[in-house]
């Protein structure tokens, strides 16, 4: 059974980086797909940020590119979000996810619990 | 990006009736649509990829339709688990993008 757990700071000051790590377990993250993170504020709606291949390879959302990296440790099958000079803006739940097997690497059938990350000072 | 347009954005409805959420593509995205139920605290849930596939283990009283730039999301007969929000997402391509969900409220 694939099982993934965000974690991370739930609190970061504006202007800081928001930094949160997706653990993988039941799947090896080396076997393929693109894994992603996905962002929903409170009350609101689903908003795609990034996706990243177990050789590195990305896609981010050109939104968020200029300030988004997502990085891969496959010796500790687990991938990572850096989110720098946040605003309150992107407060949110923030939710890491893998894909379907059908190809496409963009619909995601398993997610994370997710994890509510607030900017304020 | 491609823009996906949710309606109604909330709806109210009893136990058994026929509901219908459309979603609609601001250019054509093929078949390149999934639907995803979510309930409150949790994470989505895949329902329907390819337009109109359910996902392993998705009741059948789940069904979509559409190709090119509209599409429906139909629950043939609610059950009191359905109440949820749902949201369509396109994957024609890069930024994947999700619409702005439907509520689906016990009326």
């Amino acid at each position: 059974q694939v099982q993934l757990q965000e974690s991370g700071p739930g609190l970061v000051k504006p202007s800081e980086t928001l930094s949160l790590t997706c653990a993988v377990s039941g799947y090896s993250i080396s076997s393929g797909y693109y894994w992603g993170w996905i962002r929903q504020p409170p009350g609101k709606g689903l908003e795609w940020i990034g996706s990243i291949y177990h050789s590195g390879s990305t896609y981010y959302n050109p939104s968020l590119k200029s300030r988004v990296t997502i990085s891969v440790d496959t010796s500790k099958n687990q991938f990572s979000l850096k989110l720098s000079s946040v605003t309150a803006a992107d407060t949110a739940v923030y939710y890491c996810a893998r894909p379907t097997p059908d190809g496409s690497g963009r619909i995601f059938d398993y997610w994370g619990q997710g994890t509510l990350v607030t900017v304020s000072s | 990006a491609i823009r996906m347009t949710q309606s109604p954005s909330s709806l109210s409805a009893s136990t058994g009736d026929r509901v219908t959420i459309t979603c609609r593509a601001s250019q054509g995205i093929s078949s390149y649509l999934a639907w995803y139920q979510q309930k409150p605290g949790k994470a989505p849930k895949l329902l329907i990829y390819a337009a109109s596939t359910l996902q392993s283990g998705v009741p059948s009283r789940f069904s979509g339709s559409g190709s090119g730039t509209d599409f429906t999301l139909t629950i043939s007969c609610l059950q009191s688990e359905d109440f949820a929000t749902y949201y369509c997402q396109q994957y024609y391509s890069y930024p994947v993008t999700f619409g702005g969900g439907t509520k689906v409220e016990i009326k």
